[in-house]
């Protein structure tokens, strides 16, 4: 059965970081791009970024680019969000999701995807 | 960055009903669009991807279709279950982009 699980949420001060993790079971993580997707509280789902499989290729929304970063431990069946620089706007549950693998290098639907990590940015 | 606009944004239904929610892509995406439904408190699911294909184990009370640039998702003969909010995503190419989410909701 696939899982992903998210941990490392919680509550950082406006400028501080936060590091996510996903960890995964039930398939060959080593294969496939993987993504983050966060929902700010009442609020749509918003792209955050994405990971090919073997960690040559990643991708930012301009509202995190230069301040998060994108990795994955294929050894360890884990994908990470080093978040920095947080702002009260980057407030939202996280979700990691595994692009299906439609196209291999390139972007498709997200097929399994977990039950998110609440990040709170307050003073 | 490709836009896409998603309507209505809510909608009262009855059960039995038949609903429909439309995504309009600012441009050419081909068929990758997929259909994810959320729970409140849950991860969204894939109901429908590449525009039409239904995912294993999705009621076929859901059905996509598209037209140029348009896509649409039906919803036939709602269920109690079915009262939640839907998204679509192009997956053509990075950013990616969701619509801005359709609440479905009881009448």
């Amino acid at each position: 059965e696939v899982e992903l699980v998210e941990s490392g949420g919680g509550l950082v001060k406006p400028g501080g970081s936060l590091r996510l993790s996903c960890a995964v079971s039930g398939f060959s993580f080593s294969t496939y791009n993987m993504n983050w997707v966060r929902q700010a509280p009442g609020k749509g789902l918003e792209w955050v970024s994405s990971v090919t499989a073997s960690s040559s290729h990643t991708f930012y929304a301009d509202s995190v680019k230069g301040r998060f970063t994108i990795s994955r431990d294929n050894a360890k069946n884990s994908l990470y969000l080093q978040m920095n620089s947080l702002t009260v706007e980057d407030t939202a549950v996280y979700y990691c999701a595994r692009d299906s693998g439609r196209v291999p290098g390139l972007p498709g639907h997200f097929d399994y995807w977990g039950q998110g990590a609440l990040v709170t940015v307050s003073s | 960055a490709i836009q896409m606009t998603q309507s209505p944004s809510s909608l009262s239904a009855s059960v039995g009903d038949s609903v429909t929610i439309t995504c309009r892509a600012s441009q050419h995406i081909t068929n990758q669009l997929g259909w994810y439904q959320q729970r409140p408190g849950r991860g969204p699911k894939l109901l429908i991807s590449d525009a039409s294909f239904l995912q294993s184990g999705v009621s076929s009370r859901f059905s996509g279709s598209q037209s140029g640039t348009d896509f649409t998702l039906t919803i036939s003969s709602l269920q109690p279950e079915d009262f939640v909010t839907y998204y679509c995503l192009q997956d053509y190419n990075y950013p990616l982009t969701f619509g801005g989410g359709t609440k479905v909701e009881i009448k």
